[in-house]
């Protein structure tokens, strides 16, 4: 059981690329979403998943897409790399039962570079 | 849209005292309530989650308190330690069956030795 894996770990593009962080889950969870972490800004949602086929927008989805084709993967697009875009993107799974909400268990980080 | 505020930002107490960082939430239909420490360069991890039908939860040195007409609910740490030392964050469930999870912008606590 491997939990929430991200990978890469660490990135740098170029103003303009494109790229996709890639997120899978092994604990058959329905919700997943990404997240971005600023200094000083906390954890803000870009977007999420209720399950397979269902995507919605989080506080900050400009310039990312997303598609979850399978209950296990979550992938993050970015369609035209910015400076601002540099950041950590943390992506979570969670349980529910009922709309009751779990806590989610988060991936280990993709640390993301934009020059 | 949905709202969780934070504070303070940043804590310092000695080693044994007791730590308390408040939030407040904007969503009356909110029903969970994580928190979450993150030590630096490292992943979230929840540590005590509270329901909104619950007013208090312990869970040995850590206690949250939720408030649910003031909208407000807190983190209590007695006893702290060094090793507690980190970023802790809020977090609200938003009302309905989302489960969309939107954070404080964190506390820094520094335990001085």
């Amino acid at each position: 059981n491997a939990g929430v894996t991200q990978t890469p770990k660490f990135q740098v593009l170029k103003t303009g690329q494109s790229m996709t962080l890639q997120c899978a889950q092994d604990m058959n969870h329905e919700y997943m979403s990404w997240y971005r972490q600023d200094p000083g800004m906390g954890l803000r949602l870009i977007h999420y998943s209720v399950g397979a086929g269902i995507t919605d927008q989080g506080e900050v989805p400009n310039g990312y897409n997303v598609s979850r084709s399978t209950t296990e993967d979550f992938p993050l697009r970015l369609l035209s790399a910015a400076p601002s875009q540099t950041s950590v993107y943390f992506c979570a799974s969670s349980r529910s039962t009922g709309g009751s909400g779990y806590g989610y268990t988060f991936g280990s980080g993709t640390r993301l570079t934009v020059v | 849209g949905e709202n969780v505020e934070q504070h303070p930002s940043t804590l310092s107490v000695q080693e044994g005292d007791s730590a308390v960082i408040k939030c407040t939430y904007s969503d009356s239909a909110s029903n969970y309530f994580p928190w979450y420490k993150q030590e630096l360069g490292k992943r979230p991890q929840l540590i005590i989650d509270i329901r909104s039908n619950v007013g208090e939860k312990k869970d040995q040195r850590i206690a949250v308190t939720l408030n649910k007409t003031a909208k407000h609910f807190s983190l209590h740490i007695t006893e702290t330690q060094p090793e507690d030392s980190a970023v802790y964050f809020c977090a609200a469930i938003t009302g309905g069956a989302t489960n969309k999870l939107i954070f404080g912008t964190g506390t820094l606590l520094a335990v001085q030795p």
